[in-house]
């Protein structure tokens, strides 16, 4: 286990919808990264927190959008869900500085 | 453009048996490659890290090998286990715009069969 953790594990959304997904850090880790997985597919990079603001972006629209926490939790958010976003999010925790991310087990999201 | 390619897509073999999974990258600047290891439904987990001057890099069963000139990366498993099946993503660190960036494959789903 990383120590990273993710909720919740499952969520089943309708098209227009918004969804909150949240995520913890590993202790010790002040940087958290979203990734989109498809099924079959590698992660896709969504975004990365820092300090509480966003330090870079993928490429996914406006829509995605994410909150960093004083205890470096995260969540992630996504307005107006459409039916490619169902996916596995995942969320990574690394300290700044040092490229080792550890990965949370996933949040499957479901748009129908 | 930022790509990381791997084959084969998916691979069955039996418990017991060697396999060599292939990963090819057009990534720049490069910092390092990794191999993950994803079990179904689960987050990835590293198995390896390799920089620019490393040309192997062993982890029990799994040994990578690294050649930078070519852009080529292997994951070589010796003596699979039925806990092998599970998907191996070859994953290319980027650091550019003053984070480090992760640009990930697409997996080779590996089967190991009894």
């Amino acid at each position: 286990e990383t120590g990273v953790t993710q909720s919740p594990t499952h969520l089943i959304k309708t098209r227009g919808q918004q969804v909150t997904l949240r995520c913890s850090s590993q202790s010790g880790h002040n940087t958290v990264s979203w990734y989109q997985q498809a099924l079959g597919q590698g992660p896709q990079f969504i975004f990365q927190y820092y300090r509480e603001e966003e330090n870079g972006r993928g490429n996914f629209p406006p829509r995605f959008s994410g909150l960093q926490f004083p205890n470096y939790s995260s969540e992630l958010n996504v307005n107006a869900l459409e039916l490619d976003d169902s996916a596995l999010y995942l969320c990574a925790s690394s300290s700044w500085g040092r490229d080792t991310q550890y990965f949370g087990p996933g949040t499957r999201l479901t748009v129908l | 453009k930022n790509q990381v390619e791997q084959s084969p897509q998916s691979l069955i073999i039996l418990e017991g048996k060697n396999c060599t999974l292939q990963c090819n990258y057009t990534v720049s600047p490069f910092s390092n490659l990794r191999w993950y290891k994803q079990d179904t439904g689960r987050g990835p987990v590293s198995l390896t890290i390799m920089t620019f001057s490393e040309n192997t890099k062993s982890n029990g069963r799994y040994t990578a090998t690294l050649d930078a000139d070519t852009k080529q990366s292997s994951l070589h498993i010796t003596a699979s286990q039925l806990s092998d099946s599970a998907s191996y993503i070859c994953v290319v660190s980027s650091f550019s715009g003053g984070y480090n960036k992760l640009i990930f494959g697409a997996g080779t789903r590996l089967a190991v069969h009894p």
